[in-house]
């Protein structure tokens, strides 16, 4: 079946430009994840959402970082007013349910703001 | 505050050689240990995890070894191949409602033919 699809795959705005990111996670799959990689690091954990709920968000680095999952499915990570150290690779994860450890990772999108 | 601590940065194996992966972690509350793979341009893919309850798990040319004590877990693949080039992350998670995942900073390995 299809993974986690993610779209954009790339994404080039201009610095003080909005952008919307989106990620289809495995149908079903209850549990979605923002993570953010930088360069050469590890994924940093952004905001986790159990059906449509948000139930944390501590990992966004700022107020320009929002993310919504209004029907429990598609989510949308929005940033604004963009900055050059927003640039990285925003990664979607989805996961069965909350108790379920494995989680399927999208390919990304990769954010470069000039 | 970097809670998974993870070397070598980079590692060079010829074919058939034993990669090793370490990894320190910080926080004891800490209960589940997965390895990620990572391919240029994908996202990562869970090869393997453990829990604190043993202290080692095979799943064919994958090991982790755990010491709790120490606060440390390791990868070793066995007979590498070149198709293992990759980047590899350790990850730490504690269940506080969800399966909240704190990684390590990566370690690229390259096989040699």
């Amino acid at each position: 079946g299809a993974g986690v699809s993610q779209s954009p795959r790339y994404k080039v705005a201009k610095r003080g430009q909005d952008v919307a990111l989106r990620c289809d996670p495995i149908s079903g799959h209850v549990s979605l994840f923002w993570y953010q990689q930088a360069l050469g690091q590890g994924p940093e954990f952004l905001t986790y959402f159990q059906n449509e709920a948000q139930l944390d968000k501590s990992g966004l680095p700022s107020d320009r970082f929002f993310a919504e999952r209004p029907e429990g499915s598609v989510s949308t990570l929005k940033i604004q007013r963009t900055q050059q150290e927003d640039s990285a690779v925003y990664l979607c994860a989805s996961s069965l349910g909350a108790e379920n450890e494995k989680l399927f990772f999208g390919s990304g999108t990769q954010l470069s703001v000039l | 505050q970097q809670q998974v601590k993870q070397s070598p940065q980079s590692l060079i194996v010829q074919k058939g050689g034993i990669s090793i992966i370490n990894c320190a972690y910080e926080n004891t509350a800490f209960d589940y240990f997965p390895w990620y793979q990572q391919f240029p341009g994908k996202g990562p893919a869970l090869l393997i995890a453990i829990r604190p309850d043993v202290s080692e798990k095979k799943e064919g040319r994958f090991t982790i070894s755990f010491n709790k004590s120490a606060k440390q877990f390791s990868l070793h693949i066995m007979d590498s191949q070149p198709g293992d080039s990759a980047t590899y992350f350790c990850a730490a998670s504690s269940f506080t409602g969800f399966q909240k995942l704190v990684f390590g900073t990566g370690t690229r390995l390259l096989v040699s033919p």
